[in-house]
């Protein structure tokens, strides 16, 4: 079957640094997401990976590994606005999306 | 621009009963999907539309139906609600064009079948 974990809940301090973790198992692989959703709202779209490596914009960066099954978001000077689900999504074989559950982060003054 | 707008944005409903939850977007995009939301489990697919007049199952199609007689809309009806399909549905779009096809969110629907 097809599986994206990541871990349930984070919590970090404003102002640090914190990397969320996601691994895949799916049949094939066209790209990975990082959404962002908080509370009683909407998903929005925060990156894309499709090649190894790192995709860096503004304070976030997603890293991908294909041959690992593996993704990172880094998010780097928290502010208390980035408490919210982030959701990792696989694309798979068939051109449809795959979801993890999300990891809640929880950020502390 | 209004993007993806999702009615109700919640309501309680009989089991038994019938509903249908409307999805308008204004972005022109070819694909429509339709996903259900609970607690502890990643967004599950229900039905995708890639175009007017065709749609397609998804992960957990039963007990739903959609239609897709136009590009902007893509009504999810529930024929015969069970408790079951208490959730948070939403809707999204995409542009099928190119390889980054982000997908786009209504701001979703929260049914109750009691």
């Amino acid at each position: 079957g097809q599986n994206i974990d990541q871990p349930t809940e984070m919590t970090a301090t404003e102002g640090a640094i914190v990397q969320i973790n996601c691994t895949y198992q799916t049949s094939g692989f066209n790209g990975l997401f990082w959404y962002q959703q908080h509370a009683g709202e909407a998903p929005t779209f925060l990156s894309y990976n499709v090649l190894d490596g790192l995709e860096e914009k503004g304070r976030f960066s997603s890293f991908l590994s294909r041959s690992k099954g593996y993704s990172y978001l880094l998010l780097k000077e928290l502010q208390m606005k980035d408490s919210a689900s982030y959701l990792c999504a696989v694309r798979d074989s068939n051109y449809q999306l795959i979801w993890g559950a999300g990891t809640k982060l929880i950020i502390k003054p | 621009t209004a993007g993806i707008t999702q009615a109700p944005t919640s309501q309680i409903l009989a089991a038994g009963r019938s509903m249908t939850l409307r999805c308008t977007q204004d972005m022109r995009h070819n694909a429509m999907y339709w996903y259900r939301q609970d607690l502890g489990l990643g967004l599950r697919l229900i039905h995708y539309s890639n175009t007017a007049g065709t749609t397609g199952k998804g992960e957990v199609p039963d007990g739903y139906s959609v239609s897709r007689a136009n590009t902007d809309d893509f009504p999810l009806t529930l024929a015969s609600a069970v408790p079951s399909q208490t959730s948070v549905y939403f809707c999204a779009s995409s542009d099928l064009a190119g390889d980054l096809d982000t997908q786009y969110f209504g701001p979703g629907t929260r049914l109750t079948v009691l």
